[in-house]
């Protein structure tokens, strides 16, 4: 198993720009998180869902969207980026059932908006 | 509102012990242990949930107090490897169940020879 596999690695954006980030897992988990990490500080949850269609917004989502068509691929999308969004970005998955389950990271993606 | 962990930074020496807090507002339903080396993932380290269960880390030992929705980590004879931050995930868990995290601000924790 490969687990929780993130692209790309780093990134740098121009003001304005728009992409990508990939997030895949093969551990047929239900559940995927996006997280970001300003430096020195902890992970703030951006959007997570808990099945194919089915995404949420979580605590900081403004200027992000993401879509899930298959239970593996989570990508997050930026659009018109801006410094702000300046951040380490983690996805995670994690398989819920009775209990709970700890969550399984991707090793992100380094992003610089300039 | 994130969990408030303590101390913000401990510095040991091998061998040594350490106990990392974590304390939230609100009724939690579990609460999650991870540790991050830099320019790392974080790493699970354990759960606790209300009622007692834990899973986790056979090396590590952790507590969570419900009544005052605490949480402790505690390390004992440290290693080098335990360097890193540690940071603890709670969860509310309402009708809308799903493992969502808040994390605290992270421990930075320096093992020295």
């Amino acid at each position: 198993n490969a687990g929780v596999t993130q692209t790309p690695k780093f990134r740098i954006l121009k003001i304005g720009q728009s992409m990508t980030l990939q997030c895949t897992q093969d551990m047929n988990h239900n559940y995927m998180y996006w997280y970001r990490q300003d430096p020195g500080m902890g992970l703030k949850l951006i959007y997570y869902s808990v099945g194919a269609g089915i995404t949420d917004k979580g605590e900081v989502p403004n200027g992000y969207n993401v879509s899930r068509s298959t239970t593996e691929d989570f990508p997050l999308r930026l659009e018109l980026a801006a410094p702000s969004q300046t951040s380490v970005y983690f996805c995670a998955s994690s398989y819920i059932g009775t209990g709970a389950y700890e969550q399984y990271f991707g090793p992100g993606t380094r992003l610089t908006v300039t | 509102q994130q969990p408030v962990q303590s101390p913000q930074a401990v510095i040991l020496r091998e061998g040594e012990d350490a106990v990392i807090n974590c304390s939230s507002s609100k009724a939690l339903y579990s609460v999650h242990w991870y540790r991050q080396k830099h320019g790392e993932a974080p790493v699970f380290l354990m759960i606790l949930l209300k009622g007692g269960e834990q899973k986790g880390h056979e090396k590590i030992s952790a507590s969570f107090n419900e009544k005052k929705q605490q949480s402790s980590l505690y390390l004992t004879a440290s290693q080098l490897s335990y360097s890193g931050t540690y940071f603890c995930g709670t969860e509310e868990r309402g009708d809308n169940a799903g493992n969502m995290l808040t994390f605290g601000g992270g421990t930075r924790l320096m093992v020295k020879p």
